[in-house]
């Protein structure tokens, strides 16, 4: 079936490192999102991609969504240790009508 | 505007005893879901709504049973918990289906359920 991965599983950075997860399907997305979850709390949407290619901003943090819409990844440069917390990148399926998400990425920086 | 609000926030059951999850969102949103959240499983979707009165399986649904009775709420039940079913629960909903414009989904800070 459809699937969505996600790696690295876990990543520990220093404060002020960059940060890189990487999300791949299965199947060539219609778009693709990304949320957050702090540890103890739930997802929270950041953003979402739909062009081939595209690239966001937000603040130290950049997405990117593949020329073949086969993947996407998030960067955050320069982490801080407000940026702790799991990072999920969630696909449509085929039909259109549910999202799947990847695994997700753990991020946890010392200061 | 309270958002997306899940109770209970914790709930421990024995095995073979039933118990509903309530979900409410006063967003006025037609798309709601249910997913589970196990340790390095993310979130897999149990069961979703793209409506009042309207219901239909996601990935993981064997167990469970979902109602939409009205608009607002959409209810999980566990008709005969089992060990298994130990999770984080979280609800979510949307203004549109994940392919349409407004289709971020807003998350309920979740409920705990043990299964002993």
């Amino acid at each position: 079936g459809q699937q969505v991965m996600q790696i690295p599983q876990y990543q520990h950075v220093q404060e002020g490192e960059d940060f890189t997860t990487y999300c791949n399907s299965s199947t060539t997305l219609s778009n693709i999102q990304w949320y957050k979850q702090r540890p103890g709390g739930h997802p929270v949407f950041l953003i979402q991609l739909v062009k081939s290619g595209e690239v966001k901003k937000q603040k130290r943090l950049t997405f990117q969504f593949g020329e073949a819409k086969k993947n996407s990844s998030l960067h955050i440069t320069a982490t801080q240790t407000t940026d702790v917390g799991t990072y999920f990148c969630a696909g449509i399926n085929q039909a259109g009508t549910a999202l799947i998400f990847g695994k997700g990425t753990t991020l946890s920086v010392s200061s | 505007n309270a958002g997306v609000t899940q109770t209970p926030k914790f709930r421990v059951l024995k095995t073979g005893q039933s118990m509903t999850l309530l979900c409410a969102q006063d967003m006025n949103h037609e798309y709601m879901y249910w997913y589970r959240q196990d340790p390095g499983m993310g979130l897999r979707l149990i069961h979703y709504s793209v409506g009042e009165g309207t219901t239909a399986k996601g990935e993981v649904p064997d167990g469970y049973n979902v109602s939409r009775l009205k608009k607002q709420n959409f209810l999980l039940g566990l008709e005969s918990a089992a060990p298994s079913q130990t999770s984080v629960y979280f609800c979510a909903s949307s203004y549109s289906p994940p392919s349409g414009l407004y289709n971020e989904q807003f998350f309920g800070p979740g409920t705990r359920l043990t299964v002993l």
